[in-house]
């Protein structure tokens, strides 16, 4: 079946201007995560949605970045007056809810903010 | 907090076999994985293993942990130019119940032909 979608593939934008980047997890997949992978920075936890409960903050770097998931499945990920420092490659991943579930990741979107 | 460490680079010739390893400080992780990394995709999940298993073999792949010393390898049997990328080891956070995975750095695997 069709495994996590990421759009878009590349994002150029501005110093100081909102990008927003979207994921659709595999359908059925309840758990959705947001991982930033930087430059010799590896894979940083960003946010963590499971169904209705309260997502899992604790990652966002910064109170410019959030994230929503609308009706449990599509989640963007929003960082507003970006930053030259939030040049990154963004990974959505989805599981199931089941603590021993493996993510499966989408191919990401690239952002670079000149 | 909890770690996971790997070495940066590995390089093989095609054919021989290649072992990544990896280890992890965090004692209750139950679940750990191994993904790959190619040049411009996202991860992909290459296997994983329970805490209450010593070895796993999936085809030319095979995963060994040890819990005493909190080691996890994987080995490729029979390394082609394919397999050149970048593998992640990374383990359930143990301290939360999100599910959530912490990465190593990943290791850069080089085959020669």
């Amino acid at each position: 079946g069709a495994g996590v979608s990421q759009s878009p593939s590349n994002k150029v934008t501005e110093k100081g201007k909102d990008v927003e980047l979207r994921c659709d997890p595999i359908s059925g997949h309840t758990a959705l995560y947001w991982y930033r992978q930087s430059l010799g920075q590896g894979l940083e936890f960003l946010i963590y949605f499971q169904g209705n409960s309260a997502p899992d903050k604790s990652g966002l770097p910064s109170d410019r970045f959030s994230a929503e998931r609308t009706g449990g499945s599509v989640s963007t990920l929003t960082i507003q007056r970006t930053q030259q420092e939030d040049s990154a490659v963004y990974l959505c991943a989805s599981s199931l809810w089941d603590r021993g579930r493996p993510l499966h990741f989408g191919n990401g979107t690239r952002l670079t903010v000149t | 907090g909890e770690d996971v460490e790997q070495s940066l680079f590995l390089s093989v010739r095609e054919g021989d076999s290649s072992v990544i390893n990896c280890t992890y400080t965090d004692s209750s992780s139950t679940y750990l994985y191994w993904y790959k990394q190619e040049p411009g995709a996202g991860l992909q999940l290459l296997t994983y293993i329970f805490s209450n298993m010593d070895m796993k073999q999936d085809q030319r792949l095979t995963v060994l942990l040890n819990k005493k010393d909190k080691h996890l390898s994987l080995r490729i049997a029979d390394t082609q130019t394919g397999d050149s990328a970048i593998y992640f080891c990374a383990e359930k956070d143990g301290s939360s119940n999100t599910g959530k995975l912490i990465f190593g750095q990943g290791t850069t695997l080089q085959v020669k032909p």
